[in-house]
């Protein structure tokens, strides 16, 4: 089974500023690795994805992540944030061979102050 | 386009009321999934249908919970004799086939048992 940490649970930051969302996986598989982003009453909507390749993975919105397996890490980065960035934000974990079923980190909120 | 969609987006209920939500996947998406999502906590896998066979059950999954996807179109999630720890939002979701692994999620449903 596959299991994800998203280490903080809440991250405040100013407009403007860079800002790293960390992700730490374990699997005794190879994996599939995803971000989602959840705001307010809504669904969760993808934000990107690594299957394989490249270990930096480019997103929507001016995110990014980078695969780094020897640390079993996905972090989430972002150069400059916006206030529209302020949502929940969400690492998920499939495996190779079972990817029928994500399993969810329990999620970082990203508070952005102008 | 339209995208998955759930209803109802709420329901209130008493605890031994029994509650049925609907999902409605994106046309073309042959699988479905739904999750289960408490304050504070990433989704959690339910369970997985594949046109309208029923392929894996999370052991979250109780006996009072029942779902079906009778034409392989929508799906309804069943919750029997419910309880307060039922209260959660529940997330349907639904991908294309086994070369799209990107699952798209509907608004969700929040159920409150009181």
């Amino acid at each position: 089974a596959q299991s994800v940490t998203q280490l903080d649970s809440q991250v405040p930051v100013f407009e403007e500023a860079p800002v790293e969302l960390r992700c730490n996986y374990s699997s005794s598989v190879s994996v599939y690795l995803f971000w989602y982003v959840q705001y307010p009453n809504q669904g969760l909507q993808l934000l990107l994805k690594y299957l394989s390749g490249s270990t930096l993975v480019k997103g929507i919105n001016g995110f990014e992540a980078e695969f780094n397996k020897s640390q079993t890490s996905f972090h989430l980065r972002k150069p400059s944030v916006h206030i529209s960035d302020t949502a929940e934000y969400f690492c998920a974990v499939s495996g190779l061979y079972n990817f029928n079923k994500f399993y969810f980190g329990s999620g970082t909120k990203l508070n952005v102050k102008p | 386009d339209t995208g998955v969609s759930q209803d109802p987006r709420h329901k209130i209920t008493k605890r031994g009321q029994n509650v049925t939500f609907r999902c409605d996947p994106i046309s073309e998406h042959n699988r479905l999934y739904w999750y289960r999502q408490t304050l504070g906590q990433g989704p959690e896998f339910l369970t997985y249908f594949q046109n309208e066979a029923q392929l894996e059950k999370s052991r979250l999954l109780s006996d009072r919970f029942s779902a079906e996807r009778p034409k392989g179109s929508f799906s309804t999630l069943e919750i029997q004799r419910t309880e307060q720890g039922d209260s959660a939002m529940y997330l349907c979701a639904s991908s294309l086939g086994t070369d799209n692994y990107e699952q798209y999620f509907g608004p969700g449903t929040r159920l409150t048992v009181t």
